[in-house]
């Protein structure tokens, strides 16, 4: 069973449009939580990091829900620059583990005008 | 400018001939890491290493070794690249602590014909 499972859309949305992914995990041993962000070939970039008490940034709002296991990211009011894929990650907090990042396989974002 | 490096960014070569994949960070990050990217499989880790001389096994490691001698370089070395090792790479950093950002290369484009 992978360690992060994430739906791979695609998504695509009108401009103004708010969008959800959401994103399991199977180890309840895991204790920080990520989006990232990744364009067309180009290297992840860090969206924002997912806190236990949910956390927004501008049109950006993270949700953990660590009883279900799932992390959450919704994009209010779309821009045609959030067109991108979108990685959940996950990171265990102990042992040999403690180093590795589980990512998802990502999900695209289309946005169109 | 804090940054990952990696070289060469794209590479054709032929099933195999030994080749090594640079990877520099200049933060001083403790833990570096090596992913691989494919179609429909995400990123999936080779190895990472928690620092100098400390390296351990990712998700598939197979075909591939790496070295950590200095804090900065991690390198990623395949002895014997195969067709089936044609894709996307990215080397990434970060400082240890579990809210703390990775920061990933530009990416390496490797076709083995």
């Amino acid at each position: 069973r992978k360690e992060v499972e994430q739906d791979p859309g695609p998504f695509n949305v009108p401009e103004g449009a708010t969008v959800a992914f959401n994103c399991t995990y199977s180890n309840s041993a895991s204790q920080s939580f990520f989006w990232y962000r990744q364009d067309c070939r180009k290297e992840p970039k860090l969206l924002m990091s997912v806190y236990s008490s949910g956390n927004e940034d501008g049109r950006f709002t993270a949700q953990l829900n660590r009883a279900s296991q799932y992390i959450s990211l919704l994009i209010r009011d779309s821009k045609l620059s959030d067109s991108a894929t979108y990685l959940c990650a996950v990171r265990l907090g102990r042992g040999s583990t403690l180093g590795r990042l589980y990512f998802g396989r990502g999900t695209q974002l289309t946005v169109w005008p | 400018e804090a940054q990952v490096t990696q070289n060469p960014r794209y590479l054709i070569t032929v099933t195999g001939k030994k080749l090594t994949v640079t990877c520099s960070q200049n933060m001083n990050h403790e833990y570096m890491s090596w992913y691989r990217q494919d179609p429909g499989l995400g990123l999936r880790q080779i190895y990472y290493s928690m620092n100098v001389e400390v390296t351990d096994k990712g998700d598939v490691p197979e075909g591939y070794k790496v070295s950590r001698k200095e804090k900065r370089n991690f390198p990623l070395i395949l002895e014997s690249p195969s067709p089936n090792q044609t894709s996307l790479y990215f080397c990434a950093s970060r400082q240890g602590g579990s809210y703390n950002e990775q920061f990933f290369g530009p990416g390496t484009r490797l076709t083995v014909l």
